[in-house]
């Protein structure tokens, strides 16, 4: 089955700098990959996804980048704000629904 | 338009009891999928059920774990004689059928286990 790694576990940064979050794949016919943010007892809640016949899509101050080659995509968070502060979750589905996920980088924006 | 609904939110059993989690998709979706998230962990596929079929139930312990989506009603996860390796929050998703194969999926706000 599909194996997703996510790295880094914890990412601090401050208010105003980027942020990237990587997860690698292991399954090739994955072909759907989403991103979760999670804030404290909260629901996920889907944020951007990326499919397999694109290699980047953006949405304001969030970008994901694809790379099928080498089984890895990316998560780029620019301009953060204490407000981005959660954990965000990587995952993968080939594609008949069953996601895959990361286990999860914790976040913290600091003012 | 509502979004996933879940209930109980929080449930607490003590051992060797019976555990049932509810969850109604999304106005319109008709694939649900249940996930268990351990503390600090990320999400589980435990799950996927459509109106009346079990699609996936390949994350689902074998014993004392069981899922339904009845053709009226919401889904529902039931957890026999619960043990303490059960506690965890249980996360309901939705899709609707046009993006069954896309993946896309909606979470509800989970229901929060405690055996005691």
């Amino acid at each position: 089955g599909e194996n997703v790694e996510q790295h880094p576990s914890t990412l601090s940064v401050q208010e105003g700098d980027s942020a990237v979050i990587k997860c690698t794949y292991s399954d090739s016919a994955s072909n759907y990959f989403p991103w979760y943010k999670q804030e404290l007892g909260k629901r996920p809640q889907l944020i951007i996804d990326i499919r397999s016949n694109v290699g980047e899509k953006k949405d304001q101050r969030i970008a994901v980048t694809l790379n099928k080659t080498a089984k890895h995509f990316s998560l780029h968070i620019t301009e953060t704000q204490p407000e981005d502060s959660a954990v965000y979750f990587c995952a993968a589905s080939s594609g008949y629904s069953t996601l895959t996920f990361g286990k999860g980088t914790m976040l913290l924006v600091s003012p | 338009n509502a979004g996933v609904m879940q209930n109980p939110r929080h449930l607490v059993r003590r051992r060797g009891q019976e555990a049932r989690l509810r969850c109604s998709p999304m106005k319109g979706h008709s694939h649900v999928y249940w996930y268990r998230q351990l503390p600090e962990e990320g999400l589980k596929f435990m799950v996927y059920l459509q109106k009346e079929n079990i699609i996936d139930e390949s994350g689902m312990p074998k014993e004392r774990f069981s899922a339904e989506f009845p053709k009226e009603g919401p889904s529902i996860l039931r957890i026999q004689q619960v043990v303490r390796g059960d506690s965890a929050a249980y996360f309901c998703a939705s899709s609707p059928p046009g993006l069954a194969l896309t993946g896309e999926q909606y979470f509800g706000p989970g229901t929060r286990l405690t055996v005691t």
